[in-house]
Order: C-alpha cells, then sequence, then structure tokens
C-alpha cells in the first residue's frame, strides 16, 4: 500500500517548456487534489476532483490544466511553464467525494522553471 | 490580510518542553480547524482536527479552539526530537476547501 505516489520528484524546465506531473492513489479514494506550497505562501489549491469525471478549479488555477484519468489518477500539466511556476506541488486524496478535511498527501515534486 | 495567519517560526525548544503553536484567522464561517504536520521535504499529514470550538486530546497533543476570538492552538507536551517538523494550520471554508496557514517550523533540541 503506497498511499499517494507523485512523479517526478524532481524536474528543472526552461520558460515555455511544457510538462505533466503525474499523481496516482491506491486507497481507493474519491477525491484528489493539487496544491503548490510556496515560502510564505503556504500551501493552495490548483485544482481538485471531487469523483471521477469530473474536475474544479481552485485558488490558483491559471497556468495550469488537470486530467482525472480514472479513479487512481490524477495528472497536472503545465502548457507553458513561467518561472512564477516554480514551486513545490503536492498531490493529495481523500476518500469522500466531496472537498474533506482528511486528505493524505504524497511526497511532492520540486519543480524549477528558469 | 491573509484569511488564515500563522507565525513561521523557527521555533526552537529543549526536549521534555511544552510547546504552543497557534493560528487567527478572520472568517467566522470556518467551523473544521485541522493541524497538519509536515517532516522536512515530505507532504502533510494530518495530526488533529476539531470541530467548532472546544480541546480535543491525543496522547501528547491537544487541539483547541476558541471562535469567540478566532484563535486555534496545538499543544504539544513533554515535546520530543521527532516532533521537529513544520506544522500548519488548516480550516474549511463555506465551500469546503481547506485554507492553510504558512506554516510553524519547531525544533525540538535533545
Amino acid at each position: 500500500n503506497a498511499g499517494v505516489t507523485q512523479t517526478p520528484k524532481f524536474q528543472v524546465l526552461k520558460t515555455g517548456q511544457s510538462m505533466t506531473l503525474q499523481c496516482a492513489q491506491d486507497m481507493n479514494h474519491n477525491s484528489m487534489y493539487w496544491y503548490r506550497q510556496d515560502p510564505g505562501m503556504g500551501l493552495r489549491l490548483i485544482y481538485y476532483s471531487a469523483s471521477e469525471g469530473t474536475t474544479d478549479k481552485g485558488e490558483v488555477p491559471n497556468g495550469y490544466n488537470v486530467s482525472r484519468l480514472n479513479k487512481r489518477e490524477f495528472s497536472l500539466r503545465l502548457e507553458s511553464a513561467a518561472p512564477s511556476q516554480t514551486s513545490v506541488y503536492f498531490c493529495a486524496s481523500s476518500a469522500g467525494t466531496g472537498i474533506s478535511y482528511e486528505q493524505y498527501f504524497g511526497p511532492g515534486t520540486r519543480l524549477t522553471v528558469t | 490580510q491573509k484569511e488564515v495567519e500563522q507565525d513561521p517560526g523557527p521555533l526552537s525548544v529543549p526536549e521534555g518542553a511544552i510547546v504552543s503553536l497557534n493560528c487567527t484567522y478572520s472568517n467566522s464561517a470556518f467551523q473544521y480547524f485541522m493541524w497538519y504536520r509536515q517532516y522536512s521535504r515530505k507532504g502533510p499529514e494530518l495530526l488533529m482536527y476539531t470541530y467548532s470550538s472546544g480541546n480535543k486530546e491525543d496522547g501528547r497533543f491537544t487541539a483547541q479552539v476558541d471562535k469567540s476570538s478566532k484563535y486555534i492552538s496545538l499543544f504539544i507536551r513533554d515535546s520530543q526530537p521527532s516532533d521537529s517538523a513544520t506544522y500548519l494550520c488548516a480550516m474549511e471554508d463555506a465551500t469546503n476547501k481547506l485554507i492553510f496557514g504558512t506554516g510553524t517550523l519547531l525544533a525540538v533540541q535533545p
């Protein structure tokens, strides 16, 4: 039982490049989330998926797209990376079909955009 | 003004000390209050949650919520070096999203 896994762990991009961050959970959870964590800003919600087939914007969705590929997997795509997207990205999941306070987080992806 | 304010620290205490971590908030509609713990280079993990006002105890940890003052606290008794981490408070807003504080970095010195 691996919980929430994220790939890659580290990534360096040049401005304008694109990439997809992958997330998978093996807990049969319904809801999945993408957050970014920046110094002095805390965790901020980018997008979430309350159930398979649905996605909704969070606090900071601009510059990102998401895909809920199936119940297990939720990917985050940066179409044209910008230095402002340098951050640590966390995927999380929870059991219910709405946003839940009990969220399980992955280990994070450290992204640097130069 | 941020909806949730948390002193970033760092807070350094000797082993065995009582630690008090605090957050203030501005939205009186918050009902669920959480504390997450985040070890260095790891994802956060839920430590405790409280619904509405009052206290909740779990081993060496006690969470308090004072809705009249819009103030929440986490107390750690008999602190251990393994408690060294960043502690994030979080609150659930009216749309059921979590609003996180910026986190307080705690170091417990052996």
